[in-house]
């Protein structure tokens, strides 16, 4: 069974920081991993889709990487800003095409 | 193109009643998701569907819900004779004919309270 960790549970940065997300998961065998950002009360937004052949994608100031073999994603912020506090979280596609989803990390960015 | 549509947004009801939630997918997606979020809890995946077919149920409690895609208009996930751990906020996600290597994208939910 697919389990997904996300480390930190909660981060908080001054502006202008870069920051790591970390997210980690048990069974390499994924067809993807997905980055989404959750505000509260409301729904989710894609961040980066990486398919399982590729090791990383960059979208603006965020990157992230995907280490299959080792069960790990990162999620780079550059010079963070107040408007990326959020829920990041981080999923990923197995068998089925269901998303197994971690509990995410609430990232407050200081002003 | 408008996004994944769920209504309603909020949806408050009493012990033993029904909530049928609805979920329109992005125009041109065939595949629709069902996610349940628990206060202070991640997301869990319920169920998968295709038009007219169930594809994955493994998630769905055994008793009282189910989820239908018609072949004709909205998803609808059905949850009889609710009970006060019901109160969750519900995501629909749709993705693109291609399947398993596609973006699934997510509608803001709707957010059942059991009274």
């Amino acid at each position: 069974k697919q389990e997904v960790t996300q480390i930190p549970a909660a981060l908080s940065v001054p502006e202008g920081e870069n920051l790591v997300l970390n997210c980690s998961f048990t069974d390499s065998a994924i067809y993807n991993l997905q980055w989404f950002r959750q505000d509260p009360g409301k729904g989710l937004t894609s961040l980066l889709l990486i398919q399982s052949s590729q090791r990383e994608q960059t979208s603006g100031r965020l990157n992230a990487s995907l280490d299959k073999s080792s069960g790990r994603s990162t999620l780079y912020i550059a010079a963070s800003q107040p408007g990326d506090s959020a829920t990041y979280l981080c999923a990923v596609g197995t068998s089925g095409s269901r998303l197994t989803f971690g509990e995410g990390t609430q990232l407050t960015v200081n002003p | 193109n408008a996004g994944v549509m769920q209504n309603p947004r909020h949806l408050v009801r009493r012990r033993g009643q029904e909530a049928r939630l609805r979920c329109s997918p992005v125009k041109g997606h065939s595949h629709v998701y069902w996610y349940r979020q628990l206060p202070e809890e991640g997301l869990k995946f319920m169920v998968y569907l295709q038009k007219e077919n169930i594809i994955d149920e493994s998630g769905m409690p055994k008793e009282r819900f189910s989820a239908e895609f018609p072949k004709e208009g909205p998803s609808i996930l059905r949850i009889q004779q609710v009970v006060r751990g019901d109160s969750a906020a519900y995501f629909c996600a749709s993705s693109p004919p291609g399947g398993k290597q596609e973006t699934q994208y997510f509608g803001p939910g709707t957010r059942l309270l059991v009274l």
